[in-house]
C-alpha cells in the first residue's frame, strides 16, 4: 500500500487557514486519502477522507491533486484547539487497517 | 463523542499480573480494533475483529489476547505484564469490515495503562 510523507511539524497563525500538504506518489486507484488527529493523549479524531474529488466536512476541507499523487488538507480558521498531530493515511497495507506513521504536529500559534 | 467506549480509563497494576480492557463499539458497527500506543512509539495495529472473528493481526505479542462477544463488545487480555506494556490501549470500531470502500473508523479515548 502507499506511503505517505508529512512534514514533521509545522506551525500556523490563530484565525488564519492551514494548509497541511501530504505526499502519497505511489497511491493505487482504488485507495482513499484519510485525515485524523490525535490532540494530546486522547483518541484519534476522525477529520475527512477522500478518493478523487475535493471533499469538504464542517471540520475541513481536502484537496486532491488530479494525478493523487498529494493532497493537501485545509483548516479553514485555524484555532488553538486545533494544535494537534495529524495523520494522512492511505488505505492501510494488509487485511483494511489504518496504519499510522508519524504525522505532522500543527502548533496553533496566537 | 466517538460512539466508542472504552474502560476502564486508567489502570495501575505490578509487573506479572493480568488486566482485561474493555470497548463497546459505536451502534450497529460490526468491526473492532484494537491499537497500542507507547511514548517511544506511534500507534501500533494489535489486532481486529469482526461479528466475532478474528480477521487480522499486528504486533500483538503471545502475552496479548483478544475476543469479540455476540453483543460485539470486545475484550482485550493482557498478561504476565511487563514495564514495558505501559501504554495507552485503543479500540475502534467501524461498520464494516475493512475501510477499502471508505467506511470510517472512530477510536474510543482509550485506556491508559501503567504497570509497575
Amino acid at each position: 500500500d502507499a506511503k505517505t510523507t508529512q512534514p514533521p511539524s509545522m506551525d500556523c497563525a490563530e484565525g488564519r487557514a492551514a494548509n497541511l500538504p501530504c505526499n502519497h506518489s505511489t497511491i493505487s486507484g482504488n485507495e482513499y486519502v484519510y485525515w485524523y488527529r490525535q490532540i494530546h493523549s486522547q483518541g484519534p479524531q476522525y477529520i475527512i477522507h477522500g478518493l478523487k474529488n475535493n471533499e469538504t466536512n464542517e471540520m475541513a476541507s481536502l484537496i486532491i491533486t488530479e494525478d493523487r499523487k498529494s493532497s493537501t488538507l485545509i483548516l479553514p480558521h485555524a484555532t488553538l484547539r486545533d494544535t494537534a498531530v495529524y495523520y494522512c493515511i492511505v488505505r492501510a497495507y494488509g487485511n483494511n487497517r489504518l496504519a499510522f506513521g508519524k504525522g505532522n504536529q500543527v502548533v496553533v500559534i496566537p | 463523542d466517538s460512539g466508542v467506549t472504552q474502560t476502564p480509563k486508567h489502570l495501575i497494576t505490578a509487573t506479572g499480573q493480568r488486566v482485561t480492557l474493555r470497548c463497546s463499539p459505536r451502534s450497529g458497527d460490526l468491526s473492532v480494533y484494537w491499537y497500542q500506543q507507547s511514548l517511544d512509539q506511534g500507534l501500533q495495529f494489535l489486532i481486529q475483529y469482526y461479528n466475532g472473528e478474528e480477521r487480522a493481526k499486528g504486533n500483538i505479542l503471545e502475552r496479548f489476547s483478544a475476543q469479540q462477544f455476540p453483543d460485539l463488545h470486545s475484550e482485550l487480555n493482557l498478561s504476565s505484564l511487563e514495564l514495558g506494556d505501559s501504554a495507552l490501549y485503543f479500540c475502534a470500531s467501524t461498520l464494516a469490515e475493512g475501510i477499502g470502500s471508505g467506511n470510517t473508523i472512530y477510536f474510543g479515548e482509550g485506556s491508559w495503562l501503567t504497570v509497575v
